[in-house]
Protein backbone atom coordinates (compact mmCIF):
# COMPACT_ATOMS: atom_id res chain seq x y z
CA UNK A 1 0.00 0.00 0.00
CA UNK A 2 2.97 2.27 0.43
CA UNK A 3 4.19 1.83 -3.13
CA UNK A 4 4.06 4.22 -6.03
CA UNK A 5 4.35 2.44 -9.37
CA UNK A 6 5.87 4.42 -12.22
CA UNK A 7 5.99 3.67 -15.93
CA UNK A 8 7.64 3.51 -18.36
CA UNK A 9 11.12 2.82 -17.06
CA UNK A 10 12.61 4.65 -20.04
CA UNK A 11 11.21 6.84 -22.78
CA UNK A 12 12.56 8.19 -26.04
CA UNK A 13 10.80 11.15 -27.63
CA UNK A 14 11.60 13.28 -30.62
CA UNK A 15 12.14 16.99 -30.14
CA UNK A 16 8.80 18.78 -30.17
CA UNK A 17 6.88 15.68 -29.14
CA UNK A 18 4.87 14.99 -26.00
CA UNK A 19 6.43 12.97 -23.18
CA UNK A 20 4.00 11.14 -20.92
CA UNK A 21 4.96 9.42 -17.68
CA UNK A 22 2.43 7.60 -15.54
CA UNK A 23 2.19 6.77 -11.86
CA UNK A 24 -0.26 4.75 -9.81
CA UNK A 25 -0.77 4.44 -6.08
CA UNK A 26 -2.87 2.39 -3.68
CA UNK A 27 -2.95 4.35 -0.44
CA UNK A 28 -5.86 6.80 -0.46
CA UNK A 29 -4.24 8.64 2.46
CA UNK A 30 -1.70 10.16 0.06
CA UNK A 31 -2.55 13.83 -0.37
CA UNK A 32 0.43 15.42 -2.07
CA UNK A 33 1.87 14.33 -5.42
CA UNK A 34 5.07 16.01 -6.62
CA UNK A 35 7.21 15.33 -9.65
CA UNK A 36 10.97 15.66 -9.47
CA UNK A 37 13.52 16.06 -12.27
CA UNK A 38 17.03 14.75 -11.78
CA UNK A 39 20.06 15.34 -13.98
CA UNK A 40 23.11 13.07 -13.69
CA UNK A 41 25.21 13.90 -10.64
CA UNK A 42 22.60 16.26 -9.22
CA UNK A 43 19.94 15.97 -6.58
CA UNK A 44 16.28 15.83 -7.62
CA UNK A 45 14.63 19.20 -8.23
CA UNK A 46 10.94 19.81 -7.67
CA UNK A 47 9.22 20.31 -11.02
CA UNK A 48 5.52 20.54 -10.26
CA UNK A 49 3.15 19.21 -7.62
CA UNK A 50 -0.57 18.64 -7.20
CA UNK A 51 -3.02 17.90 -4.42
CA UNK A 52 -6.05 15.65 -4.93
CA UNK A 53 -8.61 18.44 -4.88
CA UNK A 54 -7.73 19.39 -8.48
CA UNK A 55 -7.62 17.23 -11.60
CA UNK A 56 -4.99 19.14 -13.53
CA UNK A 57 -2.17 21.59 -12.95
CA UNK A 58 -0.12 23.26 -15.63
CA UNK A 59 3.17 25.12 -15.35
CA UNK A 60 4.66 26.13 -18.66
CA UNK A 61 5.23 23.01 -20.75
CA UNK A 62 4.64 20.69 -17.78
CA UNK A 63 1.18 19.41 -16.83
CA UNK A 64 0.07 17.01 -14.11
CA UNK A 65 -3.16 15.15 -14.72
CA UNK A 66 -4.70 13.56 -11.64
CA UNK A 67 -7.42 10.89 -11.56
CA UNK A 68 -8.46 10.38 -7.95
CA UNK A 69 -10.94 7.57 -8.63
CA UNK A 70 -8.36 5.58 -10.60
CA UNK A 71 -5.57 6.49 -8.16
CA UNK A 72 -3.37 7.53 -11.03
CA UNK A 73 -1.50 10.66 -12.00
CA UNK A 74 0.67 11.53 -14.93
CA UNK A 75 3.20 14.07 -16.12
CA UNK A 76 2.93 15.49 -19.62
CA UNK A 77 5.82 17.42 -21.12
CA UNK A 78 4.67 19.35 -24.15
CA UNK A 79 7.05 20.39 -26.95
CA UNK A 80 9.78 18.20 -25.42
CA UNK A 81 13.32 19.57 -25.79
CA UNK A 82 16.73 17.87 -25.60
CA UNK A 83 17.34 19.83 -22.38
CA UNK A 84 14.43 17.93 -20.83
CA UNK A 85 16.48 14.72 -21.03
CA UNK A 86 16.72 13.61 -17.42
CA UNK A 87 15.26 11.11 -14.97
CA UNK A 88 11.81 11.95 -13.69
CA UNK A 89 10.41 10.69 -10.41
CA UNK A 90 6.84 10.83 -9.23
CA UNK A 91 6.20 10.75 -5.53
CA UNK A 92 3.39 10.76 -3.02
CA UNK A 93 3.20 11.92 0.55
CA UNK A 94 1.06 10.65 3.36
CA UNK A 95 -1.20 13.01 5.21
CA UNK A 96 -0.20 13.54 8.80
CA UNK A 97 1.68 16.77 8.95
CA UNK A 98 4.91 16.18 7.10
CA UNK A 99 5.88 15.19 3.59
CA UNK A 100 7.45 11.76 3.91
CA UNK A 101 7.84 11.20 0.19
CA UNK A 102 7.30 7.76 -1.31
CA UNK A 103 9.00 7.74 -4.70
CA UNK A 104 8.37 5.86 -7.89
CA UNK A 105 11.31 4.04 -9.48
CA UNK A 106 11.94 6.77 -12.02
CA UNK A 107 11.69 7.23 -15.78
CA UNK A 108 14.74 8.00 -17.85
CA UNK A 109 13.67 10.39 -20.61
CA UNK A 110 15.77 10.99 -23.71
CA UNK A 111 14.64 13.68 -26.12
CA UNK A 112 16.32 13.33 -29.49
CA UNK A 113 16.90 16.37 -31.69
CA UNK B 1 20.39 32.00 -1.44
CA UNK B 2 22.52 28.92 -0.93
CA UNK B 3 20.91 25.56 -1.46
CA UNK B 4 21.28 22.33 0.48
CA UNK B 5 24.89 21.26 0.62
CA UNK B 6 26.29 17.83 1.38
CA UNK B 7 29.76 16.56 2.07
CA UNK B 8 31.69 14.71 1.00
CA UNK B 9 30.43 14.47 -2.56
CA UNK B 10 32.07 11.07 -2.93
CA UNK B 11 33.22 8.60 -0.29
CA UNK B 12 34.97 5.30 -0.87
CA UNK B 13 35.39 3.14 2.19
CA UNK B 14 36.35 -0.38 3.05
CA UNK B 15 33.79 -2.85 4.29
CA UNK B 16 33.54 -2.71 8.07
CA UNK B 17 34.58 0.93 8.43
CA UNK B 18 32.33 3.67 9.82
CA UNK B 19 31.37 6.69 7.72
CA UNK B 20 29.79 10.05 8.46
CA UNK B 21 27.83 11.99 5.88
CA UNK B 22 27.02 15.65 6.44
CA UNK B 23 24.10 17.79 5.37
CA UNK B 24 23.80 21.58 5.61
CA UNK B 25 20.17 22.53 4.98
CA UNK B 26 18.90 25.79 3.60
CA UNK B 27 19.09 28.43 6.32
CA UNK B 28 15.83 28.69 8.25
CA UNK B 29 14.48 25.34 7.10
CA UNK B 30 13.17 23.48 10.11
CA UNK B 31 12.45 20.13 8.46
CA UNK B 32 15.24 17.88 7.20
CA UNK B 33 15.04 14.51 5.46
CA UNK B 34 17.51 11.82 4.48
CA UNK B 35 16.88 9.54 1.51
CA UNK B 36 18.91 6.79 -0.13
CA UNK B 37 19.08 6.23 -3.89
CA UNK B 38 20.48 2.90 -4.98
CA UNK B 39 21.71 2.43 -8.54
CA UNK B 40 18.81 2.64 -10.97
CA UNK B 41 16.28 2.84 -8.17
CA UNK B 42 13.97 5.46 -6.80
CA UNK B 43 14.61 7.29 -3.59
CA UNK B 44 14.04 5.51 -0.29
CA UNK B 45 13.07 7.53 2.79
CA UNK B 46 15.41 7.07 5.75
CA UNK B 47 14.64 9.63 8.47
CA UNK B 48 12.86 12.92 9.11
CA UNK B 49 13.91 15.67 11.52
CA UNK B 50 11.78 18.51 12.77
CA UNK B 51 14.19 20.81 14.56
CA UNK B 52 16.59 18.57 16.43
CA UNK B 53 14.16 15.74 17.05
CA UNK B 54 13.52 12.80 14.74
CA UNK B 55 9.86 11.82 14.97
CA UNK B 56 10.20 9.36 12.10
CA UNK B 57 13.18 7.02 11.88
CA UNK B 58 11.18 4.27 10.24
CA UNK B 59 13.27 4.13 7.07
CA UNK B 60 16.63 3.43 8.68
CA UNK B 61 17.51 -0.03 7.33
CA UNK B 62 19.32 -1.35 10.39
CA UNK B 63 20.77 -0.33 13.73
CA UNK B 64 24.06 0.35 11.95
CA UNK B 65 22.45 3.54 10.67
CA UNK B 66 21.95 6.57 12.88
CA UNK B 67 21.49 10.28 12.38
CA UNK B 68 21.52 13.39 14.46
CA UNK B 69 20.82 17.05 13.96
CA UNK B 70 22.26 19.81 16.08
CA UNK B 71 21.23 23.43 16.51
CA UNK B 72 18.29 22.84 14.22
CA UNK B 73 20.68 23.00 11.31
CA UNK B 74 23.46 20.58 10.31
CA UNK B 75 22.69 16.88 10.24
CA UNK B 76 25.02 13.91 10.21
CA UNK B 77 24.13 10.44 8.98
CA UNK B 78 26.43 7.77 10.39
CA UNK B 79 26.78 4.27 9.05
CA UNK B 80 28.70 1.88 11.25
CA UNK B 81 30.45 -1.26 10.04
CA UNK B 82 29.64 -0.50 6.42
CA UNK B 83 28.55 -3.31 4.11
CA UNK B 84 28.66 -3.47 0.32
CA UNK B 85 24.88 -3.18 0.15
CA UNK B 86 25.21 0.26 1.76
CA UNK B 87 26.71 1.55 -1.51
CA UNK B 88 24.31 4.20 -2.81
CA UNK B 89 23.78 7.92 -3.16
CA UNK B 90 22.61 9.45 0.11
CA UNK B 91 20.47 12.52 -0.42
CA UNK B 92 19.46 15.14 2.07
CA UNK B 93 16.50 17.46 1.64
CA UNK B 94 15.18 20.35 3.68
CA UNK B 95 11.96 22.28 3.75
CA UNK B 96 10.67 25.45 5.34
CA UNK B 97 8.32 23.42 7.48
CA UNK B 98 7.07 19.85 7.64
CA UNK B 99 4.42 20.27 4.98
CA UNK B 100 6.37 22.46 2.61
CA UNK B 101 8.24 21.62 -0.58
CA UNK B 102 11.49 19.72 -0.16
CA UNK B 103 14.73 20.92 -1.70
CA UNK B 104 17.41 18.33 -2.27
CA UNK B 105 21.16 18.52 -2.01
CA UNK B 106 23.49 17.00 -4.61
CA UNK B 107 24.00 13.85 -2.57
CA UNK B 108 26.97 11.86 -1.30
CA UNK B 109 27.94 8.87 -3.41
CA UNK B 110 29.09 6.14 -1.02
CA UNK B 111 31.02 3.18 -2.36
CA UNK B 112 31.87 0.33 -0.01
CA UNK B 113 34.64 -1.92 -1.33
Amino acid sequence: QQQVKQSPQSLIVQKGGISIINCAYENTAFDYFPWYQQFPGKGPALLIAIRPDVSEKKEGRFTISFNKSAKQFSLHIMDSQPGDSATYFCAAALSGGYNKLIFGAGTRLAVHP
Amino acid sequence: GAGVSQSPSNKVTEKGKDVELRCDPISGHTALYWYRQSLGQGLEFLIYFQGNSAPDKSGLPSDRFSAERTGGSVSTLTIQRTQQEDSAVYLCASSQGPSYEQYFGPGTRLTVT
